[in-house]
């Protein structure tokens, strides 16, 4: 069983519609992270928020927004998304301010998202 | 630009039959390199972490290895639970880049 834990598991929304991914890691990490995943791609990264700051993927669209509650929380918000947002969305954590520092990515089993 | 290649896209293997992906990478200086198991709709499963040239790690069947170029990973007398996608992913030693580049992934099918 992993230790990040995403809610929902699937999710399908219209254009128009306004959702929210959820993320919680239980293992005191101190950077967290959201990827997208397009079917037989590698994962891409859109978000890193590490010691209360944030970092993003300047390619990611603003019908995306992350907002991290507490350091063991991190929502990804979705508002007039398009068909091709269409994909399976990881989040992870990692125990350092990055990986390679005593902190390999825990990556969650995925929100599946379809857009109508 | 950091680049991450695996090599072979795909791989059938029969139950026994040992095999080693290959992934090779281009980074300018190396913080660490990962190996991932993915299941179909699932999350990648972190296997192993790899810091300098000349390092292995081994996890049951699954050993990793390292050079300055490349890292191996090779499966010894595989079983069909050891179906899955395999990704190799870089990190740079870079200050504040939080990035892993992560390769397309060996598909690995092992019949019974």
């Amino acid at each position: 069983d992993t230790e990040v834990t995403q809610t929902p598991k699937h999710l399908v929304m219209g254009m128009t519609n306004k959702k929210s991914l959820k993320c919680e890691q239980h293992m005191g990490h101190r950077a967290m992270y959201w990827y997208k995943q397009k079917a037989k791609k590698p994962p891409e990264l859109m978000f890193v928020y590490s010691y209360e700051k944030l970092s993003i993927n300047e390619s990611v669209p603003s019908r995306f927004s992350p907002e991290c509650p507490n350091s063991s929380l991190l929502n990804l918000h979705l508002h007039a998304l398009q068909p091709e947002d269409s994909a399976l969305y990881l989040c992870a954590s990692s125990q350092g301010s990055a990986p390679g520092q005593g902190g390999e990515l825990f990556f969650g089993e995925g929100s599946r998202l379809t857009v109508l | 630009e950091d680049q991450v290649t695996q090599s072979p896209e795909a791989l059938r293997l029969q139950e026994g039959e040992s095999s080693s992906l290959n992934c090779s990478y281009t980074v300018s200086g190396l913080r660490g390199l990962f190996w991932y198991r993915q299941d179909p709709g699932k999350g990648p499963e972190f296997l192993f972490t790899l810091y300098s040239a000349g390092e292995e790690k081994e996890k049951e069947r699954l050993k990793a290895t390292l050079t300055k170029k490349e890292s191996f990973l090779h499966i010894t007398a595989p079983k069909p639970e050891d179906s899955a996608t395999y990704l190799c992913a870089v990190q740079a030693d870079r200050s504040n880049d939080y990035k892993l580049s992560f390769g397309a992934g060996t598909t690995v099918t092992v019949r019974a």
